[in-house]
């Protein structure tokens, strides 16, 4: 069993430009969440996706946007980048609601995004 | 909203010391709590978890009780090792006000340092 992965593992971007981060999910896992981590503290909920559809949205602008495949490997986009997004992206994955486990998140390794 | 709030590190201990790292939270429906662990130069793994008041979660010699009276619940191991020393987040999800979905709120984290 792979896990959760995610590619690429470092990404350096300039303001205004555009990325996408991808994911995979753990095998058996249907459900995938993406959080944002800034140096030195915890992790930001940006979004769910369950059913290639968004499910939940913390407090982030329209700039991150994502896409859940039939696969159930993710995508997540974020235009018009500013130097705040440099961050470590995490993606998790969780397993569908009828299973025991339903609500616990398996993390990737993330990916560290630095925008100059 | 929702929010975690857990003791500022770094915490330093000697091996083989008492650990107690406080989480307190607030909530708007009945979440399920959860400490999760990141080592360095990894991502995140779930150590344990409890969803309900009184639920006590453990796991390698880590313990934590879910405290509705109190909104805690503080990671305690009885003696610590060197190969404890990472860093540890306290989380929640609340489905119930989130639209159905679980995504985490996290802590800022606390960076536990053990010394031989």
């Amino acid at each position: 069993d792979a896990g959760v992965t995610q590619s690429p593992t470092h990404l350096i971007k300039t303001r205004g430009q555009q990325v996408t981060l991808r994911c995979s999910p753990k095998s058996g896992h249907d459900t995938v969440s993406w959080y944002q981590q800034a140096l030195g503290q915890g992790p930001q909920f940006i979004f769910q996706y369950y059913e290639e559809e968004e499910r939940q949205r913390g407090n982030f602008p329209d700039r991150f946007s994502g896409h859940q495949f039939p696969n159930y490997s993710s995508e997540l986009n974020v235009n018009a980048l500013l130097l705040g997004d440099s961050a470590l992206y995490l993606c998790a994955s969780s397993p569908d609601r009828g299973s025991v486990a339903y609500n616990e998140q398996f993390f990737g390794p993330g990916t560290r995004l630095t925008v100059l | 909203g929702n929010s975690v709030t857990q003791m500022e590190g770094p915490v330093t201990l000697s091996e083989e010391a008492f650990l107690t790292i406080n989480c307190t939270y607030t909530a708007t429906g009945y979440p399920s709590l959860f400490w999760y662990v990141q080592y360095p130069g990894e991502g995140l793994q779930l150590l344990l978890k409890a969803t309900k008041a009184d639920d006590k979660g453990s796991n390698k010699g880590f313990e934590a009780t879910y405290r509705k009276e109190t909104t805690s619940f503080h990671l305690e191991k009885g003696s610590v090792q060197v190969s404890d020393s990472a860093v540890y987040f306290c989380a929640l999800s609340d489905p119930f006000s989130g639209g159905g979905a679980d995504g985490l709120t996290f802590g800022k984290g606390t960076h536990l340092i053990i010394q031989p």
